[in-house]
């Protein structure tokens, strides 16, 4: 149980394009996800936490006009990266939680590898 | 601001070795604690979660103990494989509902 997945596993697209990023909880419902960036070779940073109905906070330093997060359904979140450039390439992974608590597990999907050209 | 590093950034031993990675935090006010497994460009494998009333949880070879008044955690792997080789993070999940990851220990093991 508690899988969560993305869509898609890896994108390569043009500078100045958008591209959107699907985090789906397959066997439960995630009242609440979260959004992370990871450079090569670096650790993951939180981008912003998103619960399900209302707006996505964002941590210092994201812009909430190119990284526009939607969390419609307790099973789908999505992350859109407006008018991507390069400095934008990343691996972007998403987790989600079903639990209202801290303390509940995330549960973290397999990573999308964004590539701006 | 909570802060979170591993020590060491990378490590190469041989294939049977009993391993011993560590994971600091400047902030004890957390809720639980976390080593997780990234093997290249995949996403993360849950290993162990400690609450912060814990000291300890075991799976297989692996062992994991939590000291939250000193900032520390270590994450002991007994009998060294081969398919233990990725890379090692540890996080800890803040009262603002955050997890913090560490810096991350790379991890080959040589046959």
């Amino acid at each position: 149980g508690a899988v969560v997945s993305q869509h898609p596993s890896w994108v390569i697209c043009k500078s100045g394009t958008s591209v959107k990023i699907e985090c789906r909880s397959l066997d439960f419902q995630a009242t609440t996800m979260f959004w992370y960036r990871q450079f090569p070779k670096q650790s993951l940073m939180l981008m912003a936490t998103s619960n399900e109905g209302s707006k996505a906070t964002y941590e210092q330093g994201v812009e909430k006009d190119k990284f526009l997060i939607n969390h419609a359904s307790l099973t789908l979140s999505t992350l859109t990266v407006t008018s991507a450039h390069p400095e934008d390439s990343s691996f972007y992974i998403c987790s989600a939680r079903s639990g209202t608590g801290g303390a509940d597990e995330q549960y973290f999907g397999p990573g999308t590898r964004l590539t701006v050209t | 601001k909570q802060e979170v590093t591993q020590i060491p950034a990378a490590l190469s031993v041989p294939e049977g070795e009993n391993l011993v990675l560590n994971c600091s935090f400047t902030d004890s006010a957390i809720y639980n604690l976390q080593w997780f497994r990234q093997d290249p460009g995949k996403g993360l494998t849950s290993l162990l979660l400690i609450q912060s009333s814990q000291r300890e949880q075991t799976s297989g070879r692996l062992n994991a103990s939590l000291d939250k008044s000193s900032g520390r955690s270590t994450l002991y792997i007994a009998a060294s494989q081969p398919g233990d080789s990725a890379t090692y993070l540890c996080a800890v999940l803040l009262n603002t509902d955050k997890l913090i990851f560490g810096t991350g220990t790379r991890l080959q093991v040589f046959p």
